[in-house]
């Protein structure tokens, strides 16, 4: 049981590029998160999905988008790299609306996280 | 909106030091709350959580507890080890969007 994996670990772009985080997970979750995680700053939510089909905004998903079609893989992709997209970004996933009687449901699982750089 | 609010690190204690890392929140209603851990080069997982007031929270000696009076999750440990060292993160859940808001984080470095 590999939880969710992502790639790439590390990867430097120029500004403007383009290119695709990819995320996996093989515990059947209906819901993935991708948040980027930036130095004194928290963890903040890019996009999530509640199930194969359908993906929302987060709280920060200027120059990024998403989608979801199988239950396994919500890739991040970003069109046009910007300084400001420098970061650490984490793919997460958990079986269902947290916060409801199902204690597993409150809990995310994450993945080991892509430290991106843009120059 | 809803926020939380850490103690800023990095905090340094010499092992089988007594720890507190500070948490506060805002939130409408009755929020779940979280500790999370991430250790060098992984992603974050759940150390702790509390549902309700007045819930405790525990794991691998960690405790927090609900304080809802104070708007309050501290995060304790009796006697800190150098394998504790990680960076903590206090979150809540924030109804309605499905979705866990983060502290800052804060990180701790145990010495032997």
């Amino acid at each position: 049981n590999a939880g969710v994996t992502q790639t790439p670990k590390f990867r430097i772009l120029k500004i403007g590029q383009s290119m695709t985080l990819q995320c996996t997970q093989d515990m059947n979750h209906n819901y993935m998160y991708w948040y980027r995680q930036d130095p004194g700053m928290g963890l903040k939510l890019i996009y999530y999905s509640v199930g194969a089909g359908i993906t929302d905004k987060g709280e920060v998903p200027n120059g990024y988008n998403v989608s979801r079609s199988t239950t396994e893989d919500f890739p991040l992709r970003l069109e046009l790299a910007a300084p400001s997209q420098t970061s650490v970004y984490f793919c997460a996933s958990n079986v269902g609306l947290l916060g409801t009687g199902n204690s597993g449901a409150n809990v995310l699982t994450f993945g080991a996280g892509s430290r991106l750089t843009v120059l | 909106g809803n926020s939380v609010t850490q103690m800023e690190g990095p905090v340094t204690l010499s092992e089988e030091a007594f720890l507190t890392i500070n948490c506060t929140y805002t939130a409408t209603g009755y929020p779940s709350l979280f500790w999370y851990v991430q250790y060098p080069g992984e992603g974050l997982q759940l150390l702790l959580k509390a549902t309700k007031a007045d819930d405790k929270g525990s794991n691998k000696g960690f405790e927090a507890t609900y304080r809802k009076e104070t708007t309050s999750f501290h995060l304790e440990k009796g006697s800190v080890q150098v394998s504790d060292s990680a960076v903590y993160f206090c979150a809540l859940f924030s109804g309605g969007y499905n979705k866990l808001i983060f502290g800052a984080g804060t990180r701790l470095a145990v010495h032997p």
